[in-house]
């Protein structure tokens, strides 16, 4: 069956523009998480949708982050004027439920470039 | 904020070597899991460890949970260069609350075997 898919694969923007990466869960997966990951890092959380709410967005780094989730599927994660700070490996993660131990299935990623 | 540190950084072994992955925090989890990450790809997982003392095995893999639920460790036999990866540890937070599922990784660990 189908995974997770991501698009674009790769983005290339300049500093200061406004980037949209789209996430594709699962079919019928309620649960959504997006994830950073930088270069030699392991993946650092952003936020955590449940439904079309997001119920954790501790991770976003400051106000120019924001991630929708309208229908309760597919999610937008939205970067305004971009740093070259931001350029790493967003992944994107859905789950069957949010029970804390489920399994995480994960997209093969946006790689970001700020140039 | 809950940390792990996984060692080593970097392990590089010649086929048919054995060899121990740490992950260790001064924090609780509720769980563990292990993931192995291939280039271009997202983080799959390979095993979830919940009970303290808890020992699963994958074939060739070895996964250990501590007593106390704040450190793990992946043990492979005999390595193949098939297992050539990233391999992260993530901890599920004993926190409770609406983070369910969040994950909190640890630094990776790339894995080169030779044959």
């Amino acid at each position: 069956g189908a995974g997770v898919s991501q698009t674009p694969s790769n983005k290339v923007t300049e500093k200061g523009k406004y980037v949209e990466l789209r996430c594709d869960p699962i079919s019928g997966h309620t649960a959504l998480y997006w994830y950073r990951q930088s270069l030699g890092q392991g993946p650092e959380f952003l936020i955590y949708f449940q439904g079309t709410g997001a119920a954790d967005d501790s991770g976003l780094p400051n106000d120019r982050f924001f991630a929708v989730r309208p229908e309760g599927s597919v999610s937008t994660l939205k970067i305004q004027r971009t740093e070259r700070g931001d350029s790493a490996v967003y992944l994107c993660a859905s789950s069957p439920a949010g029970r804390v131990n489920n399994e995480q299935f994960f997209g093969p990623g946006t790689r970001l470039t700020v140039l | 904020t809950q940390l792990l540190e996984q060692s080593p950084q970097f392990l590089s072994i010649q086929e048919g070597e054995n060899l121990t992955v740490y992950c260790n925090s001064s924090s609780v989890f509720s769980s563990l899991q292990w993931y192995r990450q291939e280039p271009g790809e997202g983080p799959v997982l390979l095993v979830t460890v919940v009970t303290g003392g808890e020992v699963k095995k994958l074939k060739r893999l070895t996964f250990q949970f501590g007593d106390a639920r704040k450190d793990s460790s992946l043990h492979i036999t005999a390595a193949q260069p098939g297992d050539t990866g990233l391999y992260l540890c993530a901890g599920v937070p004993h926190a409770g609350g609406t983070s369910y599922g969040k994950l909190t990784f640890g630094q990776g660990t790339i894995l080169t075997v030779h044959p």
